[in-house]
């Protein structure tokens, strides 16, 4: 299968911060991905869908202020979470696919911690 | 939007025993896939499956598009089989893919 790299697999910031998480597609072109929070015991949710080339779609409750995502090749999504806050302490985690085909494929995941 | 229930929600197994997990979704879909996340959070591709029955190894799964639902089936079950099994559904296009919230599973020797 198709994959998707993510980086870095942890980190550990103060509040008041910015943390970049990057995304890529290492054997395939991925005109879209989507970037996915996890807090702990419960179920992945979408927090925005990161287009190449144009702006990204938040979900509802996701503040694009906050979570600035670049999609600026067919290869790289990046996350960045700026002035982090303790309450955003998660694991992110972003998926994509293979232009023209629907299964997806996930990153190893980013866990924040937010000190 | 699309609902999507997974039941059990935990499922506690003795090793070597078999089970099935069920994923319902309330609308059509034109991708299905089940993961495995394990203990690091990375998850596991098992199935693509938006309709038919696959097999790979002990694992294998069903899905029934026209009554909306699909299921996992786990034989012979290992200690290592545990962790957190999601469904997850796309509507259509090239939409993101939807999560149930899961079962867990826990093996016991």
């Amino acid at each position: 299968g198709a994959v998707v790299s993510q980086h870095p697999s942890w980190v550990i910031c103060k509040s008041g911060t910015s943390v970049k998480i990057e995304c890529r597609s290492l054997d395939f072109q991925a005109t879209t991905m989507f970037w996915y929070r996890q807090f702990p015991k419960q179920s992945l949710m979408l927090m925005a869908t990161s287009n190449e080339g144009s702006k990204a779609t938040y979900e509802q409750g996701v503040e694009k202020d906050k979570f600035l995502i670049n999609h600026a090749s067919l290869t790289l999504s990046t996350l960045t979470v700026t002035s982090a806050h303790p309450e955003d302490s998660s694991f992110y985690i972003c998926s994509a696919r293979d232009q023209g085909d629907t299964e997806a494929f996930f990153g190893q995941g980013t866990r924040l911690t937010v000190v | 939007g699309i609902q999507v229930e997974q039941s059990p929600p935990d499922l506690i197994l003795q090793e070597g025993a078999n089970s099935t997990l069920r994923c319902n979704f309330s609308d059509s879909v034109n991708n299905l896939q089940w993961f495995h996340q394990n203990p690091w959070g990375q998850l596991i591709n098992l199935f693509y499956i938006p309709s038919g029955t696959k097999q790979n190894g002990r694992l294998s799964a069903t899905t029934v598009a026209t009554e909306r639902y699909s299921l996992l089936y786990i034989s012979s079950s290992q200690t290592t089989d545990s962790g957190v099994y999601f469904c997850a559904v796309v509507r259509s296009g090239n939409t993101p893919l939807v999560f149930g919230k899961g079962t867990r599973l826990s093996v016991i020797a």
